[in-house]
């Protein structure tokens, strides 16, 4: 069985620019969802998806987008990076629509915007 | 608004000396409350899922309990590999598809 994975584990960007993270869910799940996790505080929801839809949305800005591919692999796209958004950014992947809450994350890509 | 506070904010214990961290939450509907482990550099790992008060779940070292306003993770005799930061989260019945966390209680276990 194969796990979350992320890519790219380390990035550094620019105010201003664009960046796309990417995830692998586990083997058999069709969820995906996103966190922001600053440091030392609790990851924060930014998006689910569910069979290449977008299915809920956290307090994010629409510069904050996202994709699901048929493979239920996802994408995370933050455009016009701002120094706020230095973070890790968490996948996690779930079995069905119906969250048990027991989500399984990756490891995370950490993004450092200078 | 769902809220979550975990407290205290770090924790430092010697080698077999049992605590508790406390999770306190406010939520219009609560649909299950979880645990989870963050060990540095990595994501979150599945504890627990706890659904009604007086529930109590149990994992090695770990038991986790719940009342209508707070959640306890409860760790007896613990060991260095416990150290880790432990994250509380809320499910709300609407808006499901979302968990809500706490900032976490870093505990470090010294030998």
């Amino acid at each position: 069985e194969t796990g979350v994975t992320q890519s790219p584990t380390h990035l550094i960007k620019t105010r201003g620019q664009q960046v796309t993270l990417r995830c692998s869910s586990q083997s058999g799940h069709n969820t995906v969802s996103w966190y922001q996790q600053a440091l030392g505080q609790g990851p924060q929801f930014i998006f689910q998806y569910y069979r290449e839809e977008e299915n809920g949305r956290g307090n994010f800005p629409p510069r904050f987008s996202g994709l699901q591919f048929p493979n239920y692999s996802s994408e995370l796209n933050v455009n016009a990076l701002e120094l706020d958004d230095s973070a890790l950014y968490l996948c996690a992947s779930s079995l069905g629509l119906a969250v048990t809450g027991e989500l399984f994350f990756g490891e995370g890509s950490r993004l450092t915007v200078l | 608004e769902d809220q979550v506070t975990q407290s205290p904010e770090a924790l430092r214990l010697q080698e077999g000396e049992s605590s508790s961290l406390n999770c306190s939450y406010t939520v219009s509907g609560l649909r299950g409350l979880f645990w989870y482990r963050q060990d540095p550099g990595k994501g979150p790992e599945f504890l627990f899922t706890l659904y009604s008060a007086g529930e109590e779940k149990e994992k090695e070292r770990l038991k986790a309990t719940l009342t209508k306003k707070e959640s306890f993770l409860h760790i007896t005799a613990p060991k260095p590999e416990d150290s880790a930061t432990y994250l509380c989260a809320v499910q709300n019945i609407q808006g499901a598809q979302k968990l809500v966390f706490g900032q976490g209680t870093r505990l470090t276990i010294n030998p």
